[in-house]
């Protein structure tokens, strides 16, 4: 069966610090691959997507994520978060729109 | 500024009330989606039209209903038929192309309490 899982519920990090949310994913063939951010009370804004060519993927508000194959992982990670990073965040694969799974996200919360 | 419009952002309903979700894009999108999001859980897909007049039934479609008589809306009705309708709802639209996947954009959400 399909199924993205987060394994993480919650994450808290000071400011400053870095960052890296796990996403493992079960999919039959290698799937389009995408993280999202949701602020409290609004929609879902891309920060990066993959399907193919260099695994390490450069998104928007410095964001990256690393597709590993062998482990069917999508970990997106930030080298130094900012107190306006905290969001909660959506790994999601699928092979279409109309066939897009989402994770049940993980929520960021930054300490000063 | 392109984006989507979802209105109204909060309402109330009781029980055994229909309402209805308005979602206005002018992004000149073809396809178009409802989601529901519940706390604690990612997003599941409700409807979706790819083409005005036609539109196809997600993984939770039981107790909605939608129309796409214009390429611009997508309004979701919330039948009494569904029987725990409290929810964040969020439209999205998309450009379809061929050989890649699409990116969703999204509203702000329509927040639904049951009374």
């Amino acid at each position: 069966a399909q199924s993205v899982t987060q394994p993480d519920i919650h994450i808290t990090v000071s400011e400053g610090a870095s960052l890296e949310l796990r996403c493992n994913y079960s999919y039959g063939a290698t799937p389009y691959l995408f993280w999202y951010v949701q602020s409290p009370g609004q929609g879902l804004q891309l920060l990066l997507k993959y399907f193919s060519g260099d695994t390490l993927v450069q998104g928007i508000k410095g964001f990256e994520a690393e597709f590993k194959r062998s482990q069917s992982s999508f970990n997106l990670r930030k080298p130094s978060v900012h107190w306006s990073d905290a969001a909660e965040y959506f790994c999601a694969v699928g092979s279409s729109a109309s066939k897009i799974i989402f994770g049940s996200g993980t929520r960021l919360s930054i300490r000063p | 500024d392109g984006g989507i419009t979802q209105s109204p952002k909060y309402l109330f309903r009781k029980e055994g009330q229909n309402v209805t979700l308005s979602c206005e894009q002018n992004l000149n999108h073809d396809a178009m989606y409802w989601y529901r999001q519940d706390p604690g859980q990612g997003l599941r897909l409700i409807y979706y039209s790819q083409i005005v007049n036609d539109f196809q039934k997600g993984d939770i479609a039981e107790g909605y209903s939608v129309s796409r008589e214009k390429k611009e809306s997508f309004p979701l009705t919330v039948t009494s038929a569904q029987k725990n309708p409290t929810a964040f709802y969020l439209c999205a639209s998309s450009n379809p192309r061929t050989g890649s996947l699409e990116e969703l954009f999204f509203g702000e959400g329509s927040r639904l309490t049951v009374l």
